[in-house]
C-alpha cells in the first residue's frame, strides 16, 4: 500500500461547527505533515509530526488542532473556523531516511489528494 | 522569504524536452534540492531530488550547478500528462517550504 488517504474529500462547515480531517498511511512512515493550500497558491506547511510527536508548528491559529494518535494516523481538529480558512488541506508522510553524517532527511514526501474545506 | 525563484510559467511542445530552471542563491551546505509537481486537482507528487551531483530517474533529470546556486529540472520528452505546476524546494530536516512554482503548459 503506497497511498496516503484523506477523508472526507469535501467538507462544508459553519463557523460554530467542530469537525475533524483524517489522514492515514500504511507505509510505515514516521513523519507526517499537514499543509494548507489556497487556490492558485503553493502549499503552506502547518504542522509536522515526527515519531508521533509534534516537531514543527508554523504559528498556526489554535482553532486548528493536530493530533497523531499512532504512527499511521493524523487528524486535524477544526473549531470556530473563519471563511478565510476555506482551502485545500493536504496531508503527507515521509520515511525517516537520513543522509550519512549530516542527519538531514533526504526522503521524499507522499501526498494525499486533500480535503477541500469550505467555511460558511 | 522565498528560498527559491522560478519563472511563473513556461510552455512546451509535446514530445520535446523541457528545461525548468530554479535559482536558490541562499542555499546552505545541508539543503537538498527537491522537485515536486502538482497536477490539476491532485496533491503534489515527488519528482526528483539531489544534493550536489546530477541525478536521473524514470521521470526526469536534475542538473545542479557547480556552486549549487541554481538547478534545472529536465523532462526529456514532454507529454500532455506533464502539464502541471512544478515546485523547486530546498529541503532541510523536516522543513519543506514550497515556492511559487512554474506552471508548465504542454501544447499538442
Amino acid at each position: 500500500d503506497t497511498e496516503v488517504t484523506q477523508t472526507p474529500k469535501h467538507l462544508v462547515m459553519g463557523m460554530t461547527n467542530k469537525k475533524s480531517l483524517k489522514c492515514e498511511q500504511h507505509m510505515g512512515h514516521r513523519a507526517m505533515y499537514w499543509y494548507k493550500q489556497k487556490a492558485k497558491k503553493p502549499p503552506e506547511l502547518m504542522f509536522v509530526y515526527s515519531y508521533e510527536k509534534l516537531s514543527i508548528n508554523e504559528s498556526v491559529p489554535s482553532r486548528f488542532s493536530p493530533e497523531c494518535p499512532n504512527s499511521s494516523l493524523l487528524n486535524l481538529h477544526l473549531h470556530a473556523l473563519q471563511p478565510e480558512d476555506s482551502a485545500l488541506y493536504l496531508c503527507a508522510s515521509s520515511p525517516e531516511r537520513w543522509s550519512s553524517g549530516a542527519q538531514i532527511p533526504i526522503n521524499e514526501q507522499f501526498f494525499g489528494p486533500g480535503t477541500r474545506l469550505t467555511v460558511l | 522569504d522565498a528560498k527559491t525563484t522560478q519563472p511563473n510559467s513556461m510552455e512546451s511542445n509535446e514530445e520535446e524536452p523541457v528545461h525548468l530552471p530554479c535559482n536558490h542563491s541562499t542555499i546552505s551546505g545541508t539543503d537538498y534540492i527537491h522537485w515536486y509537481r502538482q497536477l490539476p486537482s491532485q496533491g503534489p507528487e515527488y519528482v526528483i531530488h539531489g544534493l550536489t551531483s546530477n541525478v536521473n530517474n524514470r521521470m526526469a533529470s536534475l542538473a545542479i550547478a557547480e556552486d549549487r546556486k541554481s538547478s534545472t529540472l529536465i523532462l526529456h520528452r514532454a507529454t500532455l500528462r506533464d502539464a502541471a505546476v512544478y515546485y523547486c524546494i530546498l529541503r532541510d530536516l523536516n522543513d519543506m517550504r514550497f515556492g511559487a512554482g512554474t506552471r508548465l503548459t504542454v501544447k499538442p
